[in-house]
């Protein structure tokens, strides 16, 4: 079956920068699609870009140009994210979910990674 | 980017009850809308799809309705593994959601 395995909570300091992981398995993933989301608890959901394995080709949320880069390694179907200049208003569950043709509904989620931004 | 409005924010009804939860978009949206379920500390769960698509495995008393600017889920005989938070999402731009409505048990 479909499994999305984010990598473990993060804690960094203001000013750093973070790389969060996603490993796929259970379908092809070098023809998906994938995206990344922003939750701070208690709080909706923002979509924050993403990127088509087959090409590496990306799309961002506006917001978030040149906060998020996001990338793949189809070698071992997994998904990037990296997050750069961290404030604490970056503090948050960060999902990555898998759409069939891009821009959608996702069917499949990761179970999120907390990044806290703290000095 | 097209906005949501979901209503109410929160939400509280007995077992057994019918419940209704409201989206409304900036602009039409063509049916570009799916629904979500989420509980504490878990990803989101697709419910609905294309505004009134069932996803595999969701139970039947879940329905989504709704078209141009106006959607709407609706969940049958309220069940108490129903209370969550739930949001909706159009997909007919870059995705964006609603604020959410948690629903929880009167």
């Amino acid at each position: 079956q479909v499994k999305l395995q984010q990598s473990g909570a993060e804690l960094v300091k203001p000013g750093a920068s973070v790389k969060l992981s996603c490993k796929t398995s259970g379908y092809t993933f070098s023809t998906s699609y994938m995206s990344w989301f922003k939750q701070i608890p208690g709080q909706s959901i923002e979509w924050i870009g993403m990127i088509y394995a087959g090409d590496g080709g990306t799309g961002y949320n506006q917001k978030f140009k040149g906060k998020a880069t996001l990338t793949v390694d189809t070698s071992s179907s997994t998904a990037y994210m990296d997050l750069s200049s961290l404030t604490t208003e970056d503090s948050a569950v960060y999902f990555c979910a898998r759409s069939p043709m891009g821009i959608d509904w996702f069917a499949y989620w990761g179970q999120g990674t907390l990044v806290t931004v703290s000095s | 980017d097209i906005q949501m409005t979901q209503s109410p924010a929160s939400l509280s009804a007995s077992l057994g009850e019918t419940v209704t939860i409201e989206c409304r978009a900036s602009e039409d949206i063509y049916n570009g809308l799916a629904w979500y379920q989420q509980k504490p500390g878990k990803s989101p769960q697709l419910l609905i799809y294309n505004a009134n698509s069932l996803h595999t495995g969701v139970p039947s008393r879940f329905s989504g309705s709704g078209s141009g600017t106006q959607y709407s889920l609706k969940i049958n005989s309220l069940q108490s593994e129903d209370v969550a938070s739930y949001f909706c999402q159009q997909y007919y731009d870059y995705p964006t959601f609603g604020a959410g409505t948690k629903l929880e048990l009167k």
